[in-house]
């Protein structure tokens, strides 16, 4: 079993849509957690930040952390073209080494 | 904002020879440096971490000899692919984590023909 599961996509959705990221992991321990969108031929950029478990809103972004399940969410409201990217997931145990999910792709068309 | 520069953002080499990727961060110290290693459409693999003052730890599975990772210094890191194959055409990163921030460098595509 894979430390960090993401359904590669691609995932495709009209302009407005609400738009649903998830992953799931093995390892327990792990304590942190983050979403980065990382555009074509570019670095990843850091979208959102979570410790432990609970949720975390920024802008049109949420991110939901259920450490009992070893699931963890990103909402997307109101999609914007914009926001097409491949979108990965990461969490680590102590803020320093990461573990990467596969990436989604998200087309949102306009 | 702080920023983490990495050169090239593409290149490509002919078989058997080594290229070299360095990263820079531009205004402020990272304590600690990781490469990884993207292919098409697979999530970002880790391949070495490197701390201040040590040499970089290499994840199972990557040739240290054939990834050269140095740690010059607290705002620079470079890794050379050594005797390049085909195989090791991907997408390379790195990030640097300071005490209170962390980055990405922008990435290098390697081709090797």
């Amino acid at each position: 079993q894979k430390e960090v599961e993401q359904d590669p996509g691609p995932l495709s959705v009209p302009e407005g849509a609400i738009v649903s990221l998830n992953c799931t992991y093995s390892n327990s321990a792990f304590q942190y957690f983050m979403w980065y969108r990382q555009y074509s031929r570019k670095g990843p950029e850091l979208l959102m930040y979570t410790y432990s478990s609970g949720n975390k809103e920024d802008g049109r972004f949420t991110a939901q952390v259920d450490k009992s399940s070893k699931y963890i969410s990103l909402f997307i409201r109101d999609s914007q073209p914009s926001d097409s990217a491949t979108y990965l997931c990461a969490m680590s145990l102590n803020n320093n080494d990461m573990r990467f999910g596969a990436g989604t792709r998200l087309t949102v068309k306009p | 904002g702080a920023v983490v520069s990495q050169h090239p953002s593409r290149v490509i080499c002919k078989s058997g020879t080594s290229v070299k990727i360095e990263c820079r961060s531009l205004d402020f110290q990272a304590t600690t440096m990781f490469w990884y290693r993207q292919f098409p459409k697979k999530s970002l693999m880790l391949m070495a971490t490197s701390n201040e003052g040590s040499k970089a730890t290499y994840e199972q599975g990557v040739e240290k000899d054939k990834f050269l990772i140095n740690h010059a210094s607290l705002t620079l890191s470079t890794l050379t692919v050594t005797s390049a194959h085909p195989e090791d055409s991907s997408f390379y990163i790195c990030f640097f984590r300071g005490n209170t921030e962390a980055f990405f460098g922008q990435g290098t595509r390697l081709t090797v023909v």
